[in-house]
């Protein structure tokens, strides 16, 4: 069964500190992949996408992500964090089958 | 104010009662969703409707049940045979009746439920 893995399930951070969420997927076709982000309190946002392209993809609030096909890996980074970035993320995938499939969610927390 | 609306936000029941969870989009999508966010598991899918009078199950759709008799609207039933129904639940929507063909889902806000 097509499965996505976060392999870190709390990171922390200080601020300006660097940041690489990791995600694999298991499906060996063609997919859709998101990232999403629940802060505190609030809905579940999407954060970006990939769909075909560029495999470098730039979100909202300096986040971007990288497709590596080979891998089956679509890593979320951003290179200076603040503290507005604590929250929990999540990756999906979608294989154009109509589901999404979501990680277990990495809990981010950034100390000031 | 285009969005999806989720009703109410905090819900509490006592075992063996049904409980209907309320969804409601005005984007003018075709395809809606119901997920049970569960810590440290994610969102699983539970139901999900690509066109009206039209719904699939998901993964975990034992003990709920659904309806999509309005395009606008996709209530969600959390019936006594569920085994665990604490959990906060969220409703999606997208655009596209093939869902999946470059297609991005989008959440309500989320109604927690508890069972007493």
């Amino acid at each position: 069964a097509q499965s996505v893995s976060q392999h870190n399930h709390h990171v922390i951070l200080s601020e300006a500190a660097s940041l690489e969420l990791g995600c694999n997927y298991s499906y060996g076709g063609t997919v859709n992949l998101f990232w999403y982000v629940q802060y505190p309190g609030q809905h579940l946002q999407l954060l970006l996408k990939y769909f075909s392209g560029d495999p470098l993809v730039k979100g909202i609030k300096g986040f971007e992500a990288e497709f590596i096909k080979s891998k089956f890996s679509f890593n979320l980074r951003k290179p200076s964090v603040q503290w507005s970035d604590t929250a929990e993320y999540f990756c999906a995938v979608n294989n154009q089958g109509g589901k999404l499939i979501f990680g277990q969610g990495t809990e981010l927390s950034v100390k000031p | 104010d285009g969005g999806i609306t989720q009703s109410p936000k905090y819900l509490f029941r006592k075992e063996g009662q049904n409980v209907t969870l309320s969804c409601e989009q005005n984007l003018n999508h075709d395809a809606m969703y119901w997920y049970r966010q569960d810590p440290g598991q994610g969102l699983r899918l539970i139901y999900y409707s690509q066109i009206v009078n039209d719904f699939q199950k998901g993964d975990i759709a034992e003990g709920y049940s659904v309806s999509r008799e309005k395009k606008e609207s996709f209530p969600l039933t959390v019936t006594s045979a569920q085994k665990n129904p604490t959990a906060f639940y969220l409703c999606a929507s997208s655009q596209q009746r093939l869902a999946g063909v470059k297609d991005t889902q989008y959440f309500g806000p989320g109604t927690r439920l508890t069972v007493l």
